[in-house]
């Protein structure tokens, strides 16, 4: 069955460090793949979106990776801040128009002044 | 723009009882989706509606279902409630398949 992998452990770093997290899936050829952020009670936040085709994204200080041969995705937050201190969700999406979208436990972060 | 909107945002329940949480989607966006939330199963998939038909279902119980509006306005409807179906349930729109926009959520609570 398709299995999405998360760092379950929550991850902590020093301010100004990058953070890197890590999304592992097996037993999908996703489409593409997404990176929410989800603040305690609080709906996840759409970040960003990389398609199978696409090696790297960026978007501010946000960057993602996507190898589908390692089938795994890479996020990285740079000169990370208190306030990124959230939940990092990734999801896979399939092809053919329809949104059905697979998710990830999610990795907490935490970033320590 | 108005965001996603869920209606109630708490809401308490005892086992046997039925439930029917509401959502308004972004204006202009034709495609809602449910899911559920739990600590121990993160986000999980529960359907899709486009144009008022549900286009996908997750692997829940028929005890789930759900309905489109022509406005989009979507409902979902969990009869017979369990204990195990407290959850924080969430309500996502979006204008294309590959970026969804959610709302805040329903916390439902079962005793």
């Amino acid at each position: 069955s398709q299995k999405i992998e998360q760092n379950s452990e929550a991850l902590n770093i020093q301010e100004g460090k990058t953070a890197t997290l890590t999304c592992n899936y097996t037993n999908y050829s996703p489409a593409y793949l997404q990176w929410y952020r989800q603040d305690p009670g609080r709906g996840p936040v759409f970040l960003l979106l990389i398609r199978e085709n696409e090696k790297e994204k960026r978007k501010e200080r946000l960057k993602v990776t996507f190898d589908t041969t390692l089938k795994q995705s890479l996020f990285h937050i740079t000169a990370s801040q208190p306030a990124d201190s959230a939940t990092y969700l990734c999801a896979l999406g399939n092809s053919g128009g329809y949104q059905k979208v697979t998710f990830g436990t999610g990795t907490k972060l935490q970033v320590i002044p | 723009k108005a965001g996603v909107t869920q209606t109630p945002r708490y809401l308490i329940k005892t086992r046997g009882q039925q439930v029917t949480l509401s959502c308004s989607p972004i204006s202009g966006h034709r495609s809602v989706s449910w899911y559920q939330q739990t600590p121990g199963q993160g986000l999980q998939f529960l359907f899709e509606y486009f144009s008022e038909t549900q286009r996908n279902k997750g692997n829940f119980p028929g005890r789930f279902s759900g309905r489109q509006f022509s406005n989009s306005r979507s409902e979902m409807n969990v009869s017979t409630l369990e204990l195990g179906d407290s959850a924080l349930y969430l309500c996502a729109s979006s204008l294309s398949a590959d970026t969804q926009y959610f709302g805040p959520g329903t916390r439902l609570t079962v005793l």
